[in-house]
């Protein structure tokens, strides 16, 4: 079963980019990954679906300012122009035909 | 638009039973897997359970194996858990998901909140 790591917390300041990472365990560095955003008192959203490639297919209505790119074992979600409305955690996920694994999540502040 | 609206959570003792139901429209109910996620208290994601398009295929997480039921009922476009012998540690907020093809979450509910507390 593959394990997701991620920072626990990240920040950055209103209108710059950050750049938050998923890693993949040991064996699972193909795994296609998905990324979510929950903002604080909300549901989950998802943000994208994003392949070891680099190649990512993003979610109805996410904003442009959302990317995201692979590396190795490395999976990426880059917000660029931070907004305050970005401040929230960050999930990655990992799944097959029989399970699904979430990452600890990043919590993102927006200073 | 996409909608999914849990049911059923509350508050009970351990060793009880609950049953969480997700009324799902605006997508073709029948042709997509469906999944839940729990969060506990001040805790992160953790998959649940997850089922296909007819009910057939049924997968669990190991904590809740041997004591959670999914199922679905495609002409009423609802999914089920049933959660038997409850413990403490299922106390969370249960959000049910739709998955696309691709196996990815792309829409979820608002939660329903389950706690379990003597």
């Amino acid at each position: 079963q593959p394990v997701l790591t991620q920072s626990s917390s990240a920040s950055a300041s209103l209108g710059s980019s950050v750049k938050l990472t998923c890693t993949l365990s040991s064996g699972h560095s193909n795994n296609i990954i998905a990324w979510y955003q929950q903002q604080p008192g909300k549901a989950p959203r998802h943000l994208m679906k994003l392949e070891g490639s680099g190649d990512y297919d993003k979610g109805s209505g996410v904003p442009d300012r959302f990317s995201g790119s692979s590396s190795g074992a490395d999976r990426y979600l880059t917000i660029s122009n931070l907004q305050s409305e970005d401040e929230a955690d960050y999930y990655c996920e990992t799944w097959n035909t029989y399970t699904r694994v979430f990452g600890g999540g990043t919590k993102l502040t927006v200073l | 638009d996409v909608q999914l609206l849990e049911s059923g959570g509350g508050l009970l003792q351990p060793g009880g039973s609950l049953g969480l139901s997700c009324a799902a429209s605006g997508f073709t109910f029948r042709t997509h897997a469906l999944t839940w996620v729990r969060q506990a208290p001040g805790k992160g994601l953790e998959w649940v359970s997850s089922i296909g398009v007819t009910g057939g295929a049924t997968y669990y997480a190991d904590s809740v194996k041997g004591r959670f039921t999914i199922s679905r009922d495609n002409s009423k476009n609802t999914v089920f858990l049933q959660m038997n012998s409850l413990r403490a540690e299922d106390t969370a907020v249960y959000y049910c998901g739709k998955l696309k093809l691709s196996g990815d979450i792309d829409y979820w509910g608002q939660g329903t909140p389950v706690t379990v507390s003597s």
